[in-house]
Order: structure tokens, then C-alpha cells, then sequence
């Protein structure tokens, strides 16, 4: 499996507060992707990153904002959580090679 | 724009073969995934097609791409309980040039009777 961690795993926070998700790999991959799972919709990309300090939008960006300041870590912010972004979020890393990504084992986040 | 299809439920019996069903939209997608997911679990990629081959075999797994119709079926050979679990597709939707970024199915939950 792809060296990737997630953390925390679970969470539960209340509305307006930040929120931060941290995705950790050892692959040294140069890319690196936000997704939420939602019923119904499969996996969304959020946010991506293509290198350090490299970032761009995803289809879902509304709300959340990326950070990349070392290769090995991708941070997903949530300025003020909402209700609509319970979900389960994954990060995700690619390596260039056929498009090919490897998943992390996903954050539960709970907003009340 | 870009969009993928899959049928949200299938169930089969031990032994039987499953055909999870995939449709997508952009013709230009160079690479398609099969991905599988396994109760609170990540996403686990099981195989791929380059778009310029109709067909892919890895152990039991058939995976079947028709470019004319955008088609893309993964047949799992003799189902065991084990192979319970959601299924995505995938597709890299912008060529050798993109990014990476993947658009994924609903994904289709796949129960296996015993």
C-alpha cells in the first residue's frame, strides 16, 4: 500500500468553527488531491496539488482552502465548518504514471 | 461536461460472476480505473484500461471498454463473499496533459450472497 496517512480520523465540531485536515505521504509523489464522498454522489475533488505551494480548485472548492508547504504534506482547511460538509473526506496522491492515484483511509468529520 | 454512470446495486450469488456496469462522457479520457471500496475503508485501485485496448484480464477480473458507446464493464470471475464491498469507476478525463484529477461514479454496491 502507498504511504498515506490521514488525520484525525474522526471528528466532530460544531458550526462556524475552523477545521483542519492533515494528509501525510512518504512516497514522495508529486501530486496530491481532496476529495469528499458523499451518498449518492461518489468521490468529488475538492482541492488538488501539483507540487509545493502548488495548488488549484476543484469541482466542490466552496468553502475549503489547500495548503502545500512540504512535499510530503497536503492540509484541507475549513474556514467555518457547516453542516453540508459533514462528509468523509480523502486525500489522495498520484504518480504520474498513468494517472494512477493511491487513497488514504479517509477523515470522518461530523458538523453539528 | 464530464460524467460517469454506474447502476448502484448488484447482487449476486457465491460463485456466480458479476458484471458491474460503467458509462462515461469524454471521449478523450486516455486511462479508465476500476476502484474498490471495502466497508470504512479507502478507495483500492484494482486495474485500469488505456483507452486504445477493448480488453484487460488480471486474475479474475475482465475489464471491457467500448470507445464507440463510452462502455466500460469489470467482470469479477467466480464472486466470493470477500468481494463484497462498493465499486467505482473511473475516468482521467483530460489527456496525457492533465493533472491527474479523476471524475468518479456513484459507485455500485456489489452484495454476494452465500
Amino acid at each position: 500500500d502507498a504511504g498515506i496517512t490521514q488525520s484525525p480520523r474522526h471528528k466532530v465540531t460544531e458550526t462556524g468553527t475552523p477545521v483542519t485536515l492533515r494528509c501525510h505521504q512518504t512516497e514522495n509523489h508529486r501530486y496530491m488531491y481532496w476529495y469528499r464522498q458523499d451518498p449518492g454522489h461518489g468521490l468529488r475533488l475538492i482541492h488538488y496539488s501539483y507540487g509545493v505551494k502548488d495548488t488549484d480548485k476543484g469541482e466542490v472548492s466552496d468553502g475549503y482552502s489547500v495548503s502545500r508547504s512540504k512535499t510530503e504534506d497536503f492540509l484541507l482547511t475549513l474556514e467555518s465548518a457547516t453542516s453540508s460538509q459533514t462528509s468523509v473526506y480523502f486525500c489522495a496522491i498520484g504518480t504520474g504514471r498513468e494517472e494512477t492515484q493511491y487513497f488514504g483511509p479517509g477523515t470522518r468529520l461530523l458538523v453539528l | 461536461g464530464e460524467d460517469v454512470e454506474q447502476s448502484l446495486f448488484l447482487s449476486v450469488r457465491e460463485g456466480d460472476s458479476s458484471v458491474i456496469n460503467c458509462t462515461y462522457t469524454d471521449s478523450s479520457s486516455t486511462y479508465l480505473y476500476w476502484y474498490k471500496q471495502e466497508p470504512g475503508a479507502g478507495l483500492q485501485l484494482l486495474t485500469y484500461i488505456f483507452s486504445n485496448m477493448d480488453m484487460k484480464q488480471d486474475q479474475r477480473l475482465t475489464v471491457l471498454l467500448n470507445k464507440k458507446d463510452k462502455h466500460l464493464s469489470l467482470r469479477i470471475a467466480d464472486t466470493q463473499t470477500g468481494d463484497s464491498a462498493i465499486y467505482f469507476c473511473a475516468e482521467s478525463p483530460y489527456g496525457s496533459s492533465n493533472t491527474g484529477k479523476l471524475i468518479f461514479g456513484q459507485g455500485t454496491t456489489l452484495q454476494v450472497k452465500p
